[in-house]
């Protein structure tokens, strides 16, 4: 069973500090990795992918992953009340093979407090 | 500007009374999902096609069908709902197999 494991939370950060996700997987050949952020009532919204071990920076969001270690984590630097939303994590086991349905795990709630 | 469309955005039906829902893509991607998602759960993967190959979950119950009639169409059909099927449902479509999935608004179900 591919398995996805993130905190529930929730996560309280105060407005501009850093917010940090975690996610750890089981698949050991997986190979592709999406943070989905999901605001109360509303559907999943990709934020970040990434394929390769490393960061992988796209403004105030960073992507890091260890492929050695199964973890792959998601930095929210100078957060805002408006990042309030539960993050998803995703795995993907393979790139255009016969395995490539996404696993997702249940979700962080960060709130950023005012 | 939407991509991924659904429709309704809110559908409440009756305990056992048939119920489409409906997804279309401006994308052409080839690949098209349904998941299903209740309160504070991961979405979970119903079904879904890669071009015209349908693919379902093995631990999707035979009251929830699906079809494809054209690239960019998908329907959800939930033959005699149930209270447990209360949720909301998401589709998804990505351009190729293991590509990033972009989501649809989703519809919610209420079962009365």
């Amino acid at each position: 069973q591919k398995e996805v494991e993130q905190n529930s939370g929730p996560l309280s950060v105060p407005e501009g500090a850093i917010a940090s996700l975690n996610c750890t997987y089981s698949d050991r050949v997986s190979q592709s990795f999406f943070w989905y952020r999901q605001y109360s009532g509303k559907s999943p919204e990709l934020i970040m992918s990434i394929y390769s071990n490393g960061d992988k920076e796209d403004g105030r969001f960073t992507a890091q992953l260890n492929k050695a270690s199964q973890y792959v984590s998601l930095l929210i630097r100078d957060s805002q009340p408006s990042d309030s939303a539960t993050y998803l994590c995703a795995v993907n086991p393979a790139r255009g093979g016969s395995n490539y349905k996404l696993t997702f795990g249940k979700g962080t709630l960060l709130t950023v407090n005012p | 500007d939407a991509m991924v469309i659904q429709n309704p955005r809110y559908q409440v039906t009756q305990f056992g009374k048939p119920v489409t829902l409906s997804c279309s893509q401006t994308l052409n991607h080839n690949v098209m999902y349904w998941y299903q998602q209740k309160s504070s759960q991961a979405p979970k993967l119903l079904f879904h096609y890669y071009d015209k190959d349908f693919n379902n979950e093995a631990d999707t119950p035979d009251n929830f069908q699906s079809r494809r009639p054209n690239t960019s169409f998908c329907f959800l059909d939930i033959r005699s709902p149930g209270l447990g099927d209360a949720a909301m449902y998401l589709c998804a479509t990505s351009r190729d197999k293991g590509g990033i999935q972009y989501f649809g608004a989703g519809t919610r179900l209420s079962v009365l």
